[in-house]
């Protein structure tokens, strides 16, 4: 099965300044990786996501980079505002055989945006 | 569309009893999943469905159980509640071309 492992735990960042949450994936097959963010006592919400045939997408103030052979994804949040004080997660979709596809997540990210 | 709506949002279990967490979605999407969510934890998968009348266990099934007889309903059961089954519980729902799954509000589950 899937292994994600996300780091680091914890992040403060002075506002304005940018924010990078890394994770790496063990399934060599997985082929789609959404990043959430998670409101204290609200769901998870997809903020973005990157498909195995893409190498980096952006989307205003968040772009997401995937290395393939390196097995490892980023999220990278530029000019950090309070709004984005949140806990964040990585995850990883792969196909099960037989059919299916599964979504692991990592473990999250608390970021804390300083005034 | 209300999307994935969850049932109850908030619930206390004595030990040994039973209950059954309600996760209904408008989407007609295929897949759904039920995770559960612990203190400063990241998201376990219990149980996942790939359509109606298929199921399957995820990383951590045990003491759980499903069904999925319709696409919109994936209800998921506790038959003797215990205390390390006190978590958040989160339903999500995805379509199988667009892979984006969606969450259900959660429900917040204290076994004492």
């Amino acid at each position: 099965g899937e292994n994600v492992e996300q780091h680091p735990s914890t992040l403060s960042v002075q506002e304005g300044d940018s924010a990078v949450i890394k994770c790496t994936y063990s399934d060599s097959a997985s082929n789609y990786f959404p990043w959430y963010k998670q409101e204290l006592g609200k769901r998870p919400q997809l903020i973005i996501d990157i498909r195995s045939n893409v190498g980096e997408k952006k989307d205003q103030r968040i772009a997401v980079t995937l290395n393939k052979t390196a097995k490892h994804f980023s999220l990278h949040i530029t000019e950090t505002q309070p709004e984005d004080s949140a806990v964040y997660f990585c995850a990883a979709k792969y196909e099960v055989t037989g059919g299916g596809n599964k979504l692991t997540f990592g473990t999250g990210t608390q970021l804390k945006v300083e005034l | 569309n209300a999307g994935v709506t969850q049932t109850p949002k908030f619930r206390i279990l004595k030990i040994g009893q039973s209950m059954t967490l309600q996760c209904t979605q408008d989407m007609n999407h295929n897949y759904m999943y039920w995770y559960r969510q612990d203190p400063g934890m990241g998201l376990k998968l219990i149980y996942y469905s790939v359509g109606a009348g298929i199921t399957d266990k995820g990383e951590v099934p045990n003491g759980y159980n499903v069904s999925r007889s319709t696409t919109e309903d994936f209800p998921l059961r506790l038959e003797l509640a215990a205390p390390s089954q006190t978590s958040v519980y989160f339903c999500a729902a995805a379509d199988t071309m667009n892979t984006e799954a969606f969450f259900g509000q959660g429900t917040r589950l204290t076994v004492v």
